[in-house]
């Protein structure tokens, strides 16, 4: 089984402020992919990285996977409400299934 | 364009009832998934299909559980003899099978199965 783990798993920040999520795991993926959970509804897909070292941005999200593709970051600038929700990050091994992280709850104030 | 859809979005049943759950994969999209996701966890992987095959159903329950992707029509992941540690949220994903690291799945809403 591989596992990814994300840190931290709770996080409540005040508008403005910046943060960094961390997704960690022992195993290397061929891709991995962030997504945005709200409550009662599916995750949805935010990217896709798949090369070592690679950095994506998308908007004030900054997205970057390790140079040995097991771990990865989320990093959010100047923080908005509308940014509140359950970021989970899944790595793929392979054509099948997705590993799905434990999740990382943000909250941020107004 | 529409999304993964799947139906319905909430199910109610008795501890021994059976339950069906829908999922429609998006337009041109070929590949199924099927996730479970139980109260405060993340999301697990139950079993993979293409048309009419099973792939990988290396998450799912030995027994009381199957899923079938036939030829015309949605995805159905079936639960027999529900319990109640049955209740969790069920994802159906879909992809178009371009292959690993092409393969972005996209998620539909989910069943929220509840067994009292």
């Amino acid at each position: 089984t591989q596992l990814l783990e994300q840190s931290p798993q709770f996080l409540s920040i005040q508008e403005g402020e910046n943060l960094t999520v961390y997704c960690n795991s022992s195993s290397v993926f061929s891709s991995l992919q962030w997504y945005r959970q709200e409550p009662g509804e599916g995750p949805v897909l935010l990217v896709t990285v798949v090369t070592g070292g690679e950095v994506k941005k998308l908007k004030r999200l900054t997205f970057q996977f390790g140079d040995a593709r097991k771990d990865s970051s989320l990093h959010i600038t100047a923080a908005q409400p509308g940014d509140t929700g359950l970021y989970l990050c899944a790595g793929q091994a392979g054509a099948n299934n997705l590993f799905f992280g434990t999740g990382t709850r943000l909250t941020v104030i107004p | 364009n529409a999304g993964v859809m799947q139906n319905p979005r909430h199910l109610v049943r008795r501890r021994g009832q059976e339950a069906r759950l829908r999922c429609s994969p998006m337009k041109g999209h070929s590949h199924v998934y099927w996730y479970r996701q139980l109260p405060e966890e993340g999301l697990k992987f139950m079993v993979y299909l293409q048309k009419e095959n099973i792939i990988d159903e290396s998450g799912m329950p030995k027994e009381r559980f199957s899923a079938e992707f036939p030829k015309e029509g949605p995805s159905i992941l079936r639960i027999q003899q529900v319990v109640r540690g049955d209740s969790a949220a069920y994802f159906c994903a879909s992809s178009p099978g371009g292959g690993p690291n092409t393969d972005t799945q996209y998620f539909g809403p989910g069943t929220r199965l509840t067994v009292l």
